[in-house]
């Protein structure tokens, strides 16, 4: 039931795009996204609730393919505070599956 | 400040004594979860409240237990706590299951 992400690790020079996809072989009706920082709880990216529903906010969007059963987020020209982990999650039946999260690391 | 505080935040304890992490949220939010999050396997839950004085096992609910008596609180016990329940977790609420989620600061357990 837990979504896998890919790729499980990225390392980026800042101003350089990354792409993170999710993906479930189960249906999806809902996709959210998070991000941690090393020490931290995760924050809330955004959610997508419908097939072909894009979303984006600053320089971070992301698209959600329902009948793929898949959803990727796009991270634009990135910033050093861009680092963490990122984690696609989604419901099924009222319990929670989070993907085993992608580490991102933005160099300058 | 709408926030969900967990105490403790560090804890140190010994196989089989029993202990309980509480999880508080200000946000009068319905659904309560809790996760232990290992190296490698992301955040898994363990145990969630749709609402008061109704609960059900996430995906690795063994060796745990919960209560949901009033609405902002849900603490997560474990009764008998073996060295393989040595992680971190984080107590998160929402509106509903499909919602926003915010999560605690986390507690970091030893079990030795």
């Amino acid at each position: 039931q837990q979504p896998v992400q890919s790729p499980q690790a990225v390392i980026l020079r800042e101003g350089e795009d990354a792409v993170i996809n999710c993906s479930s072989s189960k249906a999806l009706y809902s996709v959210h996204w998070y991000r941690q920082k090393h020490g931290e709880a995760p924050v809330f990216l955004m959610i997508l609730l419908k097939g072909g529903e894009q979303k984006g906010h600053d320089k971070i969007s992301a698209s959600f393919n329902e009948k793929k059963q898949q959803s990727s987020l796009y991270l634009t020209a990135s910033q050093l505070s861009y680092s963490g982990t990122y984690f696609c999650g989604t419901e099924t039946f009222n319990k929670f599956y989070f993907g085993s999260g992608t580490k991102l690391n933005v160099k300058p | 400040e709408a926030q969900v505080t967990q105490n403790p935040r560090y804890l140190i304890t010994v196989t089989g004594k029993k202990l309980t992490v509480t999880c508080s949220q200000n946000m009068n939010h319905e659904y309560m979860s809790w996760y232990r999050q290992d190296p490698g396997l992301g955040l898994r839950q363990i145990y969630y409240s749709m609402n008061v004085e109704v609960t059900d096992k996430g995906d690795v609910p063994e060796g745990y237990k919960v209560s949901r008596k009033e609405k902002r609180n849900f603490p997560l016990i474990l009764e008998s706590p073996s060295p393989n329940q040595t992680s971190l977790y984080f107590c998160a609420s929402s509106l509903g299951s499909r919602d926003t989620q915010y999560f605690g600061p986390g507690t970091r357990l030893t079990v030795l």
